[in-house]
């Protein structure tokens, strides 16, 4: 079956302008998870949803990002006045359910999407 | 706080070689412990996982041990391939929050 999938796989913008980045998760997947990759460095984890709420959304580096998923399956994550630091791989993950700290659901990632803020 | 630190690569190896990349973690409560693979041009895959204290993942050969006395998960190998060669990043997971190795990039030689 279809993985999870994320459009645009690159995006180049100019410093101060707004972005959006969507993210397909895996049908009947209720979490959703962000995360960014900068050059060298692990995924960080930025947000995450259960169902159509951001159960949380503490990773969030600032109030310019900002992450919807309004009908519990399609999320966008959306970058205000984007900074040349925000440039790095935004990557989004899904899971059967939320992982608990008694058990783990596997997250699938999808390929991300390349942020270049010029 | 939570965080993981894995061997600094890059590692490269001649196949059949045994391969060891370490990797420690700091945190607060009791994680669950994974590795990650990303082959070239392909996403994040799931390698293996334990989820707690003195439990062993395996998968494809690969295995690590949840070592919560030294705070470890060390993946091992004992004959890698040259199809091996890829960024491995270990990782923990506390409630749903997953926090990630700097990666470690390995490379395979005939």
């Amino acid at each position: 079956g279809a993985g999870v999938s994320q459009t645009p796989s690159n995006k180049v913008t100019e410093k101060g302008k707004y972005v959006e980045l969507r993210c397909d998760p895996i049908s009947g997947h209720t979490a959703l998870y962000w995360y960014r990759q900068s050059l060298g460095q692990g995924p960080e984890f930025l947000i995450y949803f259960q169902g159509t709420g951001a159960a949380d959304d503490s990773g969030l580096p600032n109030d310019r990002f900002f992450a919807v998923r309004p009908e519990g399956s399609v999320s966008t994550l959306k970058i205000q006045r984007t900074e040349r630091g925000d440039s790095a791989v935004y990557l989004c993950a899904s899971s059967l359910t939320g992982s608990t700290g008694v058990s783990y659901n596997e997250q699938f990632f999808g390929p991300g999407t390349r942020l270049t803020v010029l | 706080g939570n965080s993981v630190t894995q061997m600094e690569g890059p590692v490269t190896l001649s196949e059949e070689a045994f391969l060891t990349i370490n990797c420690t973690y700091t945190a607060t409560g009791y994680p669950s412990l994974f590795w990650y693979v990303q082959y070239p041009g392909e996403g994040l895959q799931l390698l293996l996982k334990a989820t707690k204290a003195d439990d062993k993942g395996s998968n494809k050969g690969f295995e690590a041990t949840y070592r919560k006395e030294t705070t470890s998960f060390h993946l091992e190998k004992g004959s890698v391939q040259v199809s091996d060669s890829a960024v491995y990043f270990c990782a923990l997971q506390i409630g749903n929050q997953f926090y990630f190795g700097t990666g470690t990039s390995l490379t395979v030689i005939p």
